[in-house]
């Protein structure tokens, strides 16, 4: 049974490009959660999702960031007009149920020059 | 809203040692609480979850403890060895609906 896999691993966009970081859960998990790591800072919940519902967006910026879970295929958190300050590790996890136990993919880290 | 802090932020012991990891949070209503921990570079990897109406749990030479009501919990190693050095990050529900809030992590290193 693979665990949650994320693709790319390392991401580099120029300002004002987008950026498109895929997630795909554990077999059988339908729940799945992005959080954010910048830089010397701890990690931070983004966004909750279930097949084809958001279900919590409240730690995602308002502006240029987006996420989906469609009914086929991979979860999506798309950045729109990348800023430097975007530059962190974005981390995606998975589980069976809502309140059970997360697991994490190595991460995606982008890189904004 | 939820706050978790782990203390200390930086622990440096010879190998062998027995040591403790504190982690404390402000909200006391959770359903559970998860130990990760994380190598330079790399993803988390999931060590222990204890659901609200445990008050330990055991995976080898880890142990993880939870008081609720305190808003308390303590990862406990056991002989440790240098393949131990990572952080190590303890998470509750309350980042979001079902988000984790994580706190900052605490630095091991395990010196040969």
């Amino acid at each position: 049974n693979a665990g949650v896999m994320q693709n790319p691993r390392h991401l580099v966009r120029r300002r004002g490009q987008e950026a498109r970081l895929r997630c795909s859960p554990m077999k059988g998990h339908s729940h799945v959660y992005w959080y954010r790591q910048l830089p010397e800072e701890g990690l931070k919940f983004m966004v909750y999702l279930q097949k084809e519902n958001i279900i919590d967006e409240s730690g995602m910026p308002k502006e240029r960031f987006s996420a989906e879970f469609p009914k086929e295929g991979p979860s999506i958190l798309r950045i729109q007009q990348v800023v430097r300050g975007d530059s962190a590790a974005y981390f995606c996890a998975s589980s069976t149920t809502a309140a059970y136990e997360q697991y994490f993919g190595p991460g995606t880290r982008l890189t904004v020059t | 809203k939820q706050e978790v802090t782990q203390i200390p932020a930086a622990l440096s012991v010879p190998e062998g040692e027995n040591l403790v990891l504190n982690c404390s949070f402000t909200d006391s209503a959770i359903y559970n609480l998860q130990w990760f921990r994380q190598d330079p570079g790399k993803g988390l990897t999931s060590l222990l979850l204890i659901q609200s109406s445990q008050r330990e749990q055991t995976s080898g030479r880890l142990n993880a403890s939870l008081d609720k009501s305190s808003g308390r919990s303590t990862l406990y190693i056991a002989a440790s060895q240098p393949g131990d050095s990572a952080t190590y990050l303890c998470a509750v529900p309350g980042g979001g609906a079902d988000g984790l809030t994580f706190g900052k992590g605490t630095h091991l290193i395990i010196q040969p």
